[in-house]
């Protein structure tokens, strides 16, 4: 069946770096454009960044751009996310999910999320 | 890049409808037939219940309907059931090629 997992969350000092990864399997990676989105402790969800299928277009929220980089490995079916100069409004769960093919915005499905702290 | 706007909550007894409102502008919600909606259990991911304004994925009741008017999308609960009790969220997509999600709203079935 299709399943995303995350992983690589934990506690970071704010200003460090800190690389998620997310697992894809049960259906052809290469062919989907991938997000992430987060999800601040008791808050909503705050969409974070796309890739596209072939990583040749990527783009970011606002609130990440210059600090955070999304990018995949087709070869190993797994999407990243990597967080640079992190800050406490950065702590969150943060999910990957797929998006299907023919609608932009279409997350389905999605993984159980990877939680990350920033604090010193 | 502003969160579209949902109310706080909502809430209905057992079999009433329901209704979840999503303001955008014409940049997101207004502009494009994009929109999606996801629900979400405590501690759990969220699922999507409509895509494209109005289509309903495979697997998921037919209680649950999407539509548009103007910058504002709508999520339509019929039937409420004690299990719909959730959060809700909106998303567009936007003119920036990124998306977008609602602020969110609590679904209190009574």
């Amino acid at each position: 069946q299709v399943q995303l997992v995350e992983s690589g969350g934990g506690v970071v000092q704010p200003g460090r770096s800190l690389r998620l990864s997310c697992a894809a399997s049960g259906f052809t990676f290469s062919s989907y454009g991938m997000h992430w989105v987060r999800q601040a402790p008791g808050k909503g969800l705050e969409w974070v960044a796309v890739i596209w299928y072939d990583g040749s277009y990527k783009f970011y929220a606002d609130s990440v751009k210059g600090r955070f980089t999304i990018s995949r490995d087709n070869s190993k079916n797994t999407l990243y996310l990597e967080m640079n100069s992190l800050r406490a409004e950065d702590t969150a769960v943060y999910y990957c999910a797929r998006n299907n093919i023919g609608a932009p915005n279409w997350f389905d499905p999605w993984g159980q999320g990877t939680l990350v702290t920033v604090s010193s | 890049q502003s969160a579209l706007t949902q109310p706080a909550s909502v809430s209905g007894s057992p079999g009433q409808s329901i209704t979840i409102s999503c303001t955008g502008t014409s940049s997101d919600v207004g502009g494009y037939n994009y929109v999606s909606w996801y629900q979400q259990h405590p501690g759990k991911a969220p699922k999507v219940m409509i895509y494209e304004v109005s289509n309903r994925p495979s697997g998921v009741s037919n209680r649950f309907s999407g539509s548009k008017s103007g910058n504002t999308a709508s999520l339509t609960i019929s039937g409420l059931q004690a299990e719909d009790e959730a959060d809700y969220y909106c998303s567009s997509y936007t003119s920036s090629s990124t998306g977008v999600f609602g602020t969110g709203t609590k679904v209190t079935v009574l």
